[in-house]
């Protein structure tokens, strides 16, 4: 099994700066790695998959790097709707798709 | 627009089967190269994704849960089904169908999911 580490587990952030989340996993997942938002009561929403490719109506200010097992979310300015948690998810390894614990992103 | 929708009880007696039935709508569950799959989230914990099935209707399960679940599909209805048998307050979670779509080079995420659905396990 995969695992998917994320850090920090909670992350303070005052609206309009910067944000980034990190993802790590125990062992190469390629470009397979997708990060999604939850918003409470709201199931995850799709942001980024492939690593770097935003989903279809994902604003601009969201995006995605990283390979093989370090991978990163950067939120270039936090807006009032972007305080939620982020999970990032591994879909490479058969059968086994997993996903890291989450990162909070709480107003500061 | 593609939309699932889950349904099923919300509670369920302590070694029974849980059973959950996901209707997707605004596309064919049999057409396309589409894995509809059922995860799961205990109360303010992570996402745990329990298995899959294919167009083809195959199926894979996370390890950890595969001698307890079954997934299955209905074209005719276009649904396909979740059942977890011998539950215990472990499986108490919301339950969530969603689908992974085929993005060629970029692999399979999950682009539609549903609303989730509560389900407790008490007796």
């Amino acid at each position: 099994e995969i695992v998917m580490t994320q850090s920090p587990a909670t992350l303070s952030v005052s609206p309009g700066e910067r944000a980034t989340l990190s993802c790590r996993a125990s062992q190469s997942v390629s470009s397979n790695l997708a990060w999604y938002q939850q918003k409470p009561g709201q199931a995850p929403r799709l942001l980024i998959y492939g690593a770097s490719t935003r989903a279809t109506g994902i604003p601009a200010r969201f995006s995605g790097s990283g390979s093989g097992t370090e991978f990163t979310l950067t939120i270039s300015s936090l807006q009032s709707e972007d305080f939620a948690v982020y999970y990032c998810q591994q879909y490479n390894n058969w059968p086994l798709w997993t996903f890291g614990q989450g990162t909070k992103v709480e107003i500061k | 627009q593609v939309q699932l929708q889950e349904s099923g009880p919300g509670l369920v007696k302590p070694s029974q089967t849980l059973s959950l039935t996901c209707t997707v709508s605004g596309g064919s569950i049999s057409s396309g190269s589409y894995y509809w799959s059922w995860i799961r989230q205990p109360a303010g914990k992570g996402l745990e994704w329990i298995g899959r099935i294919y167009t083809s209707g195959s199926t894979n399960y996370n390890p950890s849960l595969k001698s307890r679940v079954t997934i299955s599909v209905d074209t005719s209805k276009n649904q396909f089904s979740l059942k977890l048998s011998s539950v215990t307050a472990a499986d108490t979670a919301v339950y969530y169908c969603a689908r992974a779509g085929d993005y060629g080079d970029y692999g399979t995420p999950f682009d539609y999911w549903g609303q989730g659905t509560l389900v407790t396990v008490s007796s």
